[in-house]
Parts: structure tokens; sequence; C-alpha cells
């Protein structure tokens, strides 16, 4: 069983169109997060979800809408793609801690690569 | 102001040798996470080791351990016997405290460690 799975893995649209990449977890996490990851293997988080409310929303263009339907879920839909939305997505989660110090490490999706030509 | 610095943007070790990855950090909070993963050219990201800010001791995972000098604000990553499996991106990370006491995973620009045999 893949602990945090995205789908789909290659995505390749045309500019303009909407897309969308689903995440699921299934390790009892309650924080999710989007990362993206551009050419330069640059890691950017996007948004986090704790118990399926929004808790970091980076400066990120409002064309990106994520969602959570549940604390195992997180999926981020994209409207009217650009050649600069191109890179690697990944989710990933991790356990909820008050303390930075404490809980686990980030456990990631083997990452969703999309193309905008 | 970078959160996570990675100073070195490639390396070479020979086979069989250590080799030590660079991280510096910067945070006022007292009490925050640190992490090194791993990210072959195959795009999975894998955790190595993780060293909290309250541990005293230095964390080892194997072949890994982390170099932690909490004053100097650095946390290198250390690769004993290095191995041609190794050769991949290496990331630095830190999670710290957000207001509103969510925390927050911020990567570095990553260090391309090539191991020659």
């Amino acid at each position: 069983d893949t602990a945090v799975s995205q789908t789909p893995k290659y995505l390749v649209t045309q500019m303009g169109n909407d897309k969308s990449i689903k995440c699921e977890q299934n390790l009892g996490h309650d924080t999710m997060y989007w990362y993206k990851q551009d050419s330069k293997k640059f890691l950017k988080i996007m948004f986090s979800y704790n118990n399926k409310e929004l808790i970091i929303n980076e400066t990120v263009p409002n064309r990106f809408s994520p969602k959570s339907p549940d604390k195992a879920h997180l999926n981020l839909h994209i409207n009217s793609l650009e050649l600069g939305d191109s890179a690697v997505y990944f989710c990933a989660s991790s356990l909820h801690s008050r303390l930075a110090g404490a809980g686990g490490e980030l456990f990631f999706g083997e990452g969703s690569r999309l193309t905008v030509l | 102001a970078q959160k996570i610095t990675q100073t070195q943007p490639g390396m070479f070790v020979q086979e069989k040798e250590a080799v030590t990855l660079d991280c510096t950090y910067d945070t006022s909070d007292q009490s925050y996470g640190l992490f090194w993963y791993k990210q072959p050219s195959s795009g999975e990201m894998i955790f190595l080791i993780y060293q909290g800010s309250y541990d005293e001791q230095n964390a080892t995972e194997g072949r890994y351990s982390l170099n932690f000098q909490k004053a100097r604000k650095s946390a290198n990553l250390v690769i004993s016997a290095s191995q041609l499996g190794d050769s991949a991106m290496y990331f630095c990370a830190m999670r710290e405290r957000q207001s509103g006491g969510y925390q927050k995973v911020t990567f570095g620009t990553g260090t391309k460690l090539q191991v020659i045999p």
C-alpha cells in the first residue's frame, strides 16, 4: 500500500486548460501539503491543510485552488494553465505537533509532472 | 532572507569516502526541526534523517549522521562510506512555527552529489 499517492503521475496539456491533481494518504496524518518543484529543483511550499482547514497559503496565483474533502485527501485544481506552471507537484503529509521541534517527517508522494505546451 | 542555505550546488566524492553536505538555517524560534531528504534521478523524495532543536545528541541513521551545531545554526549531513547509489540531490529542510501555531517546512536549494567509482 502506497502511503501517499498522487494521480496522475504525468500530465501534458495545452495553455489555457484546467487540470486537477489528486492526493491521498493512508497514514492517518492530519496535515497535508502541496509543494512545487521547478526546473532548477527548488521545492516551494504552496499550501498546507490541517484537518481540512487551510493553514498555509503562500503567494500562489489564485488560479491554483486546493481542496481537502477530508483529512486523508488533498486535491489541487489549476485553472487557465500557463507555461510557467510546468513543474513537478508533490503532495506530502505529516503528523501535526504543537512543537515544531517534535513530530515526524514529511512523507511525500511520487510527484506529478505537469507539462504545459 | 533565506531560511535554509545550502552553499554547495554540486559535490563530487570518491566511492567509499565520507562526504559532508553543508546546511545553515535561520530561525528565531527555540523549537524547530531539521531534516535531510534525498532525491535520486527517479524523482521521489526519500527521508534520511531528522534532528529536533532540543535533541542534545546528533542524529544518526546507518551511514547518515547529522552534525548539529546549534550556536552556529548549522545542520550538516555526513555520509560515510559513499556508494554509487548515493548519487542524488540532497535537500536540507527546516520545520518552524508560524503565527497561528501551525508549522511550515521550508527546503534549501539542494546539493547535487555525484559519487565517482
